[in-house]
C-alpha cells in the first residue's frame, strides 16, 4: 500500500526563520506535488517534482524529490506571515487516477 | 485559460434533506474530475471520480453519490443528510494520471 507521511504535522515558528517540512513513504513514486491551502479554500499547486534529485525553488521556497523517489522536502528560507497555511504533499497511485495525499503540515508564521 | 466553479460555497441543511453540489471546469475538454471531503484541518478523502462523462468511480461506501451528465460537469449529490455529511468538500480537475490537480473553492456542507 502506498502512503505518504508528513512531517510535522504542526509548525509554529516566528518570521524571518527558517523551516522544513518533510513527505516520506517506503514506495517509490513517480512524481510528488506539494500543495498549500488556506483556510476555507481549495489547495494550490505550488510544484510537481518528476526526477530523482531534483531541487526546485519558487522564490523562498525550495523543494527537493529525493534520490530514490521515496521522499520530498519543502524548504521555506526567512518564513513569512503569507506562507502560513496547510502544506499538503501527493503522489500518484501506481494503478490509477488517484493521487495518494499526505495529512498535511500546518504551518503558522508569527509576525 | 482554465477555471473551475464550484458552488455554494456554504450550505446548512437539515438531516434527511436531499443535496446537490455542483462543479464546472472552463477552458479544457475530457478532464479527469474529482469529489474530496476534508476534515477540518487535515488531509484530503477521495469521495468519487470519473474520466469520462457517465464513468463514475466510487471510493468510499456512503450516503452520497455522484453523476457527470456533461464533459466539464460534476455533480455530488445525496438523497437524504445525514449529520455525519458535514464537512467542506472540494471538486478537482486534472488533465491525466500524475498531472496536478485545480481545486475548486470549496463548499462548507452543515447538517443540522
Amino acid at each position: 500500500t502506498q502512503l505518504l507521511e508528513q512531517s510535522p504535522q504542526f509548525l509554529s515558528i516566528q518570521e524571518g526563520e527558517n523551516l522544513t517540512v518533510y513527505c516520506n513513504s517506503s514506495s517509490v513514486f513517480s512524481s510528488l506535488q506539494w500543495y498549500r491551502q488556506e483556510p476555507g479554500e481549495g489547495p494550490v499547486l505550488l510544484v510537481t517534482v518528476v526526477t530523482g534529485g531534483e531541487v526546485k525553488k519558487l522564490k523562498r521556497l525550495t523543494f527537493q524529490f529525493g534520490d530514490a523517489r521515496k521522499d520530498s522536502s519543502l524548504h521555506i528560507t526567512a518564513a513569512q506571515p503569507g506562507d502560513t497555511g496547510l502544506y499538503l504533499c501527493a503522489g500518484p497511485m501506481d494503478s490509477n487516477y488517484q493521487l495518494i495525499w499526505g495529512a498535511g503540515t500546518k504551518l503558522i508564521i508569527k509576525p | 485559460s482554465q477555471t473551475i466553479h464550484q458552488w455554494p460555497a456554504t450550505l446548512v441543511q437539515p438531516v434527511g434533506s436531499p443535496l446537490s453540489l455542483e462543479c464546472t471546469v472552463e477552458g479544457t475538454s475530457n478532464p479527469n474530475l474529482y469529489w474530496y471531503r476534508q476534515a477540518a484541518g487535515r488531509g484530503l478523502q477521495l469521495l468519487f471520480y470519473s474520466v469520462g462523462i457517465g464513468q463514475i468511480s466510487s471510493e468510499v461506501p456512503q450516503n452520497l453519490s455522484a453523476s457527470r451528465p456533461q464533459d466539464r460537469q460534476f455533480i455530488l449529490s445525496s438523497k437524504k443528510l445525514l449529520l455525519s455529511d458535514s464537512g467542506f468538500y472540494l471538486c478537482a480537475w486534472s488533465v491525466g494520471r500524475g498531472y496536478g490537480y485545480t481545486f475548486g473553492s470549496g463548499t462548507r456542507l452543515t447538517v443540522v
